[in-house]
């Protein structure tokens, strides 16, 4: 069974600061993984998507890198902004009980300081 | 702008009622799926549907049913039968459900449901 987890669960870094959020996950056999933003009482936006044949994905101040075979992917955040604040969400696509679907962690909550 | 429609955004349940959530998404996908968000817990699927007239249970169907009558809308409704029915619900969409598109997920802003 597919289990995805992110820690830590919570951070707070000064603003300006490049930092760096994880993911794990246990089964290497994905077909994609998708880092979300959330705020609070709100819906998720996507950052970023990868393939499972991509090493990275760039987006802006984001950078996002995922090792299959080590199970891990992590997403940089470049000169950390006030603005940043939120949950970070990954998934991961994969196959369960013959259906394809996204199991998502539990998320990192960030918190920039002015 | 092409996107994923939830409402509304704030629902009250008494003990024993029948609500129903509305998602509608215009962005021509195929699949659309309906999650429930606790705190400390990951997303947790409830139902999904590949195309119209078809859907499938999820890791927690129970106390929920749904429809898929149009491509572009799939209301959730939240039965008496669900006992713990407070949470944030979130509805999300994709091109398709097959793997080899690889495409990834559209979320709506949510849906608080609280029983009063």
């Amino acid at each position: 069974k597919q289990e995805v987890t992110q820690i830590p669960a919570a951070l707070s870094v000064p603003e300006g600061e490049n930092l760096v959020l994880n993911c794990s996950f246990t089964d290497s056999a994905i077909y994609n993984l998708q880092w979300f933003r959330q705020d609070p009482g709100k819906g998720l936006t996507s950052l970023l998507l990868i393939q499972s044949s991509q090493r990275e994905q760039t987006s802006g101040r984001l950078n996002a890198s995922l090792d299959k075979s080590s199970g891990r992917s992590t997403l940089y955040i470049a000169a950390s902004q006030p603005g940043d604040s939120a949950t970070y969400l990954c998934a991961v696509k994969g196959k369960t009980s013959g259906t394809y679907k996204y199991i998502f962690g539990t998320g990192t909550r960030l918190k920039v300081l002015a | 702008d092409g996107g994923i429609t939830q409402s509304p955004k704030y629902l009250f349940r008494k003990e024993g009622q029948n609500v129903t959530l509305s998602c509608e998404q215009n962005l021509n996908h195929d699949a659309m799926y309906w999650y429930r968000q606790d705190p400390g817990q990951g997303l947790r699927l409830i139902y999904y549907s590949q195309i119209v007239n078809d859907f499938q249970k999820g890791d927690i169907a129970e106390g929920y049913s749904v429809s898929r009558e149009k491509k572009e809308s799939f209301p959730l409704t939240v039965t008496s039968a669900q006992k713990n029915p407070t949470a944030f619900y979130l509805c999300a969409s994709s091109m398709r459900l097959d793997p080899s598109a690889n495409y990834g997920y559209t979320f709506g802003s949510g849906t608080r449901l609280t029983v009063v």
